[in-house]
């Protein structure tokens, strides 16, 4: 069975600064990777998906994350982070059985 | 666009009593799922469904039942709460492994 770890429950971060975000995952075969974004009191939107090909995916509102099989890792970056950016992300990992698993996810909050 | 739906968005129950969350998703999707939500916990799947009529159970599947009459709708049913089950509860659809979700659904059990 698949799993993910995201080691960094919470991260604060200034506006302007870098940002990244950690995930791990153990999976046996190649995975289909995500992250995923949760702003307070509302659902989950997808920042971006990793299925094949380059491992650089570059996702929506300036994210990306790079796919690196050697460290079983997806790490999500942004160059420069908004206000608006603050929020709970989540790393997940899906496999052929139709199910995705998540981590536990990452509080992000952005001082001025 | 609706997309996944989600009723009732916010309930309050007593222990022992009974209660139906409903998932409407109109993407003609194949795949469903119940996922809740817990502080530190991430999402954990409940149960899950790949077609009309079929369901199957995810990690935490106790004290849950769940049922896909339709394609389009998903219900999971708590036949005796618990306070153990108070949480947000999140519906999803999927094709090609990107999982729509609704804007969730929040239970308290006193």
């Amino acid at each position: 069975a698949q799993s993910v770890t995201q080691p960094d429950i919470h991260i604060t971060v200034s506006e302007g600064a870098s940002l990244e975000l950690r995930c791990n995952y153990s999976y046996g075969a190649t995975p289909y990777l995500f992250w995923y974004v949760q702003s307070p009191g509302q659902g989950l939107q997808l920042l971006l998906k990793y299925f094949s090909g380059d491992t650089l995916v570059q996702g929506i509102k300036g994210f990306e994350a790079e796919f690196k099989r050697s460290q079983s890792s997806f790490n999500l970056r942004k160059p420069s982070v908004h206000w608006s950016d603050a929020a709970e992300y989540f790393c997940a990992v899906g496999s052929n059985d139709y199910k995705l698993s998540f981590g536990a996810g990452t509080t992000v909050t952005v001082r001025a | 666009n609706a997309g996944v739906t989600q009723t009732p968005k916010f309930r309050v129950l007593k222990t022992g009593q009974s209660m139906t969350l409903l998932c409407a998703q109109d993407m003609n999707h194949e795949y469903m799922y119940w996922y809740r939500q817990d502080p530190g916990m991430g999402l954990r799947l409940i149960h899950y469904s790949v077609g009309e009529g079929t369901t199957a159970k995810g990690e935490v599947p106790d004290g849950y039942n769940v049922s896909r009459l339709k394609k389009q709708n998903f219900l999971l049913g708590l036949e005796s709460a618990a306070p153990s089950q108070t949480s947000v509860y999140f519906c999803a659809s999927r094709l090609y492994g990107e999982l729509f979700f609704g804007e969730g659904s929040r239970l308290t059990v006193l």
